[in-house]
């Protein structure tokens, strides 16, 4: 059964505008949460973290925001810029992570001119 | 660059070939972990490795062997494979073997023929 679930394979968004990706998860262990993105032919590349302590970690343009009672995090993009469309991959850690961490099947976003 | 070399960048071998997969990691992380990356799944971890010890091993097949000799470098063995090991094999490392500065590398693409 999959701990880290990402429903929407494909997301396509106007340039400019706001891109949501999210990821739920059931495992009520997970403390340490991660975004990373991935384009082709290149490892997955850290994009922005949140520990479970927080609801809300902002770099630049990019914004998480965890909601532990539903198990659900999301991670905003504003305003969306063609460079990031790519694979963005949903995982998640239970007590830093020294074991490895559990990924979602990714979402790929695609940004629109 | 992301800081954890892989090699070679792609492979072609026959299911009776063996061959090796090689990591190597110079961010003085002294956690290394293998991921399979399949088509339409999640990153699945294979193997963990803190302080050279291998802590974790996720029902992998015997086929793969995983090896390392200090906490810079981490090899995969590999041996009599099947077609459906195809994929592309992600090596990441870690600080303390936590979440936190997490690096992957850029993959092996592994096509057994």
């Amino acid at each position: 059964d999959q701990q880290v679930k990402q429903n929407s394979p494909s997301l396509s968004v106007q340039e400019g505008r706001i891109s949501i990706l999210n990821c739920d998860y059931t495992n009520s262990m997970f403390d340490y949460f991660l975004w990373y993105k991935k384009y082709p032919a290149e490892g997955p590349t850290f994009l922005i973290s949140i520990s479970s302590i927080k609801d809300k970690n902002e770099d630049g343009r990019f914004t998480v925001f965890l909601n532990k009672s539903a198990k659900h995090l999301s991670l905003h993009i504003v305003p969306s810029q063609p460079g990031d469309s790519a694979v963005y991959f949903c995982a998640a850690s239970v007590g830093g992570g020294a074991d490895g961490l559990t990924f979602g099947k990714g979402t790929h976003l695609i940004i629109q001119p | 660059e992301t800081g954890v070399t892989q090699t070679p960048r792609h492979l072609v071998m026959g299911m009776t070939n063996k061959k090796s997969l090689k990591c190597e990691q110079h961010l003085g992380h002294n956690a290394m972990y293998w991921y399979k990356q399949s088509a339409k799944k999640p990153l699945e971890l294979m193997f963990v490795y803190n302080f050279k010890e291998q802590t974790e091993n996720n029902s992998v097949p015997s086929r793969f062997s995983p090896e390392c000799p200090n906490s810079s470098h981490l090899f995969l063995h590999l041996h009599t494979l099947q077609p459906e090991d195809s994929a592309l094999y992600l090596c990441a490392s870690s600080q303390a073997g936590g979440a936190y500065g997490y690096t992957f590398g850029s993959g092996t693409r592994l096509t057994v023929v």
